[in-house]
């Protein structure tokens, strides 16, 4: 199975702050990625798929890049709603999908 | 408004069986791929199976595969996940997930708010 690997686990923040989160594959997995945000007894959310695009409502300060193995999540000035676990999963290996451990952002 | 209502969750001792459901609404059911990701008590996501529109691809995750059987009713506009011979480390938060496509392969663009499934003696 692809491992997806998230980096940090844990990350403190300001708002206002600029944030990057990073996933990484076990192996090439193209474009094949995907974005969540979750928050504390709420089911996931989708910010961003196809690695770069952005989710119908989801605001323009959430981005995502890169593809192959090495992506990004970037929240650009960060708001008091977007403290949270984000999740990076990927969809390349069909009907084997994984999900990384997760990165909390917390307030500082 | 896309819904997605889960139930049938439970405490369960080992080794027995359990069935949930997921009940859709807000979108044409047939035509969306659907699946199901747990997430155990404090921990991350875990895709566990998933179906395409027509039942005609279907997959599972291997810590449940030979388990657990997916299923869904078009007509019902409903979601199923059978699970047998329950284990302790299949405790955890069940979500119905919705595709943004009638294929398997995808995001999952709508969640429900998950059933709780609890296997102890």
């Amino acid at each position: 199975a692809i491992r997806m690997t998230q980096s940090p686990s844990s990350l403190s923040a300001s708002t206002g702050d600029r944030v990057t989160i990073t996933c990484r594959a076990s192996q090439g997995i193209s474009s094949y990625l995907a974005w969540y945000q979750q928050k504390p007894g709420k089911a996931p959310k989708l910010l961003i798929y196809a690695a770069s695009t952005l989710q119908s409502g989801v605001p323009s300060r959430f981005s995502g890049s890169g593809s192959g193995t090495d992506f990004t999540l970037t929240i650009s000035c960060l708001q008091s709603e977007d403290f949270a676990t984000y999740y990076c999963q990927q969809y390349y290996s069909y009907l084997m999908y994984t999900f990384g451990q997760g990165t909390k952002l917390e307030i500082k | 408004e896309v819904q997605l209502v889960e139930s049938g969750g439970g405490l369960v001792q080992p080794g027995r069986s359990l069935r949930l459901s997921c009940a859709a609404s807000g979108f044409t059911f047939d035509d969306y791929a659907m699946h199901w990701v747990r997430q155990a008590p404090g921990k991350g996501l875990e895709w566990v199976s998933g179906i395409s529109w027509n039942s005609g691809s279907i997959g599972y995750a291997d810590s449940v595969k030979g388990r657990f059987t997916i299923s869904r009713d078009n007509a019902k506009n409903s979601l199923y996940l059978q699970m047998n011979s329950l284990r302790a480390e299949d405790t955890a938060l069940y979500y119905c997930a919705k595709a943004p496509s009638a294929m398997v392969q995808g995001s999952f663009d709508y969640w429900g708010q998950g059933t709780l499934v609890t296997v102890s003696s």
